[in-house]
């Protein structure tokens, strides 16, 4: 499968400021999505990032919070907007073909702690 | 209910023991299955995808019973370096919560 380096791999921010998580892809790939995961908590889907489109965000995420952008089929940002202790958590992105049988692959993840 | 459900656990088991988790489903529409594996503080790798006929891979054998929406991974011969937390995902990469599994010697 396909590699994803996802930078920075950790970072630690001020409450208030915003953070940008970018990830590339080293071959094409036609889905990307980006997961929030807790300490000791699974995956959630925070939301596909949309080639030359707007991301498609799940309940609970709004694109103010977390814009998303996608310019090509080998690169995506996520930024954390305005940050809260509560949005401390490790983010990852993700890649995937189109087909049903496709698996995703992931990045290394941001390890992100909001002080 | 829950998209997808696992036992987060942890399991306990000791070297050489076989062990299987579960992980149920609630859309029967679901199509594609996979078993992730998440080491402490690294990012989930594909360990197996889970076909309707089942899939075997070495010591590791994953199944999918549609009847009563669940699917399974079972480890045989369980290893140290199996510890780790498993995920199961359903389409649309829901992800589980995850089960924990020790192997002590």
């Amino acid at each position: 499968s396909a590699v994803i380096s996802q930078k920075p791999s950790r970072d630690i921010c001020q409450r208030g400021t915003s953070l940008t998580i970018q990830c590339q892809v080293d071959s094409q790939v036609t889905m990307m999505f980006w997961y929030r995961q807790q300490p000791g908590q699974s995956l959630t889907l925070i939301a596909t990032a949309n080639q030359g489109s707007e991301a498609t965000y799940e309940s609970g995420f709004v694109i103010d919070k977390f814009p998303i952008s996608r310019p090509n089929l080998t690169f995506s940002t996520l930024t954390v907007s305005n940050m809260s202790p509560e949005d401390s958590s490790i983010y990852l992105c993700s890649g995937k073909g189109t087909g049903l049988n496709t698996e995703a692959f992931f990045g290394q993840g941001t390890r992100l702690t909001v002080v | 209910r829950k998209e997808v459900e696992q036992d987060p656990g942890p399991f306990n088991v000791p070297e050489g023991a076989t062990v299987a988790f579960n992980c149920t489903y609630s859309n029967s529409a679901s199509q594609s299955f996979f078993w992730y594996r998440q080491d402490c503080r690294k990012e989930p790798k594909l360990l197996m995808s889970v076909y309707s006929s089942g899939n075997e891979d070495g010591r590791f054998t994953a199944q999918l019973n549609r009847a009563s929406q669940y699917i399974s991974l079972l480890i045989r011969d369980s290893k140290l370096s199996d510890s780790a937390t498993y995920l199961c995902v359903v389409p649309a990469l829901i992800f589980g919560a995850g089960t924990r599994l020790a192997v002590h010697p």
